[in-house]
């Protein structure tokens, strides 16, 4: 079944604890991307992925990072957590452009206190 | 700055009745308009898009109207069914690589 997973689906942290959370997909897609969903703001896209080893910012980066060492995985990085990041969170892949039709994820729950 | 807006943060409309959802747009270099549809606990899918060399698209109950001039567009979903009822977003490209999604819109559809 063609689907893009996320680990962990649900997590509760404290601030400044490190941690990643998952992304991986098997339909051989070039690009992926991270999103986080806010109530009134909708979803805004943090960082992008075009292939292996190249990526780029979207329009909230801060405080996250991310790499692509492989095409499948995409994993998001908080080195710092702080409240204002507690969102939800998705990864979302696509064989091509933002203009292809993009797969997302089921979504991760981040809650930082 | 929301440059993807969706006023109507919700919608209700009676089971077989049209459901038509609103999208304005500030950025006029934007030149892919898509919709995705989002049920609880669910990650978005895709559901319609237009590029800005048209002005309507059509996809069985699903159609999408383009006004460039107004920088709107619009989703009509006919007739309206219970498993309509979602979130809808409306996004917008204007590279290859970068997507601005608007807030959404919870359709309730009433038996």
């Amino acid at each position: 079944e063609a689907q893009v997973t996320q680990n962990p689906r649900y997590l509760i942290t404290v601030t400044g604890k490190k941690l990643t959370v998952t992304c991986s997909q098997n339909m051989n897609h070039e690009y992926m991307s991270w999103y986080r969903q806010d109530p009134g703001l909708g979803l805004r896209q943090i960082y992008y992925s075009m292939n292996v080893e190249v990526t780029d910012k979207g329009d909230v980066p801060e405080g996250y990072k991310v790499s692509r060492k492989e095409k499948r995985n995409f994993p998001l990085i908080l080195e710092s957590p702080s409240p204002n990041q507690t969102s939800l969170y998705f990864c979302a892949s696509s064989s091509g452009p933002v203009s292809y039709e993009q797969y997302f994820g089921p979504g991760t729950r981040l809650t930082v206190t | 700055d929301q440059q993807v807006k969706q006023n109507s943060p919700s919608l209700s409309v009676q089971e077989g009745r049209i459901s038509i959802l609103n999208c304005d747009y500030t950025n006029s270099m934007f030149d892919y308009f898509l919709w995705y549809k989002k049920y609880p606990a669910e990650g978005p899918t895709f559901l319609i898009s237009i590029s800005s060399i048209k002005d309507k698209n059509e996809d069985g109950r699903f159609t999408v109207f383009l006004n460039k001039s107004a920088k709107h567009l619009s989703l009509h979903i006919v007739p309206s069914q219970p498993g309509d009822s979602a979130v809808y977003f409306c996004a917008a490209s204007a590279n290859d690589y970068k997507l601005s999604f608007g807030a959404g819109t919870t359709v309730t559809v009433r038996a």
